[in-house]
């Protein structure tokens, strides 16, 4: 069965530390594609980052990256020099092989002044 | 063109009583997705189309769920019969099949509450 799975329901982090968010997905599709989204309290879905199955490259955006370990079929955020308005809800998505996408439970993420 | 669009945005109802949310994707996406979001978790997968073709429905979902995107523009989502577990966020999304990443573009969504 096609899985998102994210064990951290709340992370703090200092304002301007580095954070990582973790997100382990299962599949047995060849062909995926993984995403992460930030949902601040105002409720929309903002798109960070996307990472493709065969790309060999972590993804990269801004402040962002994505530490893709195919292997482990993990799939972490990095989000350097956090700022306050970082604190919002994230969460992990996987496009599936026939394009439907589903999405992990989310890490409440607070910054810390 | 402003993005996706969903209407109503708020909706309160009564149980029992039938519901429909509407959801204008992005005008070139063909894909089309709806979700169901509660309070603190993440969105649910209930349907999606390409075009006008319905390609999968959540086994999760009862029969009183049905979707329609009828011409592959805009799509429906109605809800029969609601019971007090129905109430949430209802999601809907847009995304073009073969763009690099295929990202989802999502509307503001339509909350329903049912009494």
């Amino acid at each position: 069965a096609q899985k998102i799975t994210q064990t951290q329901p709340g992370m703090f982090v200092q304002e301007k530390e580095a954070v990582t968010l973790d997100c382990t997905y299962d599949t047995s599709d060849q062909s995926y594609g993984l995403f992460w989204y930030k949902q601040p309290s105002s409720g929309e879905m903002i798109f960070l980052i996307y990472q493709g199955s065969y790309d060999e490259q972590n993804a990269t955006e801004g402040r962002y990256s994505l530490n893709f370990q195919k292997a482990r079929k993990s799939a972490n955020l990095v989000i350097s020099a956090s700022q306050l308005g970082d604190s919002a809800m994230y969460f992990c998505a996987m496009r599936t092989s026939y394009d439907k996408v589903i999405f992990g439970p989310g890490t409440s993420l607070s910054v810390i002044p | 063109d402003t993005g996706v669009s969903q209407d109503p945005r708020h909706k309160i109802t009564k149980r029992g009583q039938n519901v429909t949310f509407r959801c204008d994707p992005i005008s070139e996406h063909n894909r089309l997705y709806w979700y169901r979001q509660t309070l603190g978790q993440g969105p649910e997968f209930l349907t999606y189309f390409q075009n006008e073709a319905q390609l999968e429905k959540s086994r999760l979902l009862s029969d009183r769920f049905s979707a329609e995107r009828p011409k592959g523009s805009f799509s429906t989502l109605e809800i029969q019969r609601t019971e007090q577990g129905d109430s949430a966020m209802y999601l809907c999304a847009s995304s073009i099949k073969g763009l690099n990443t295929g990202e989802l573009f999502f509307g503001e969504g339509s909350r329903l509450t049912v009494l």
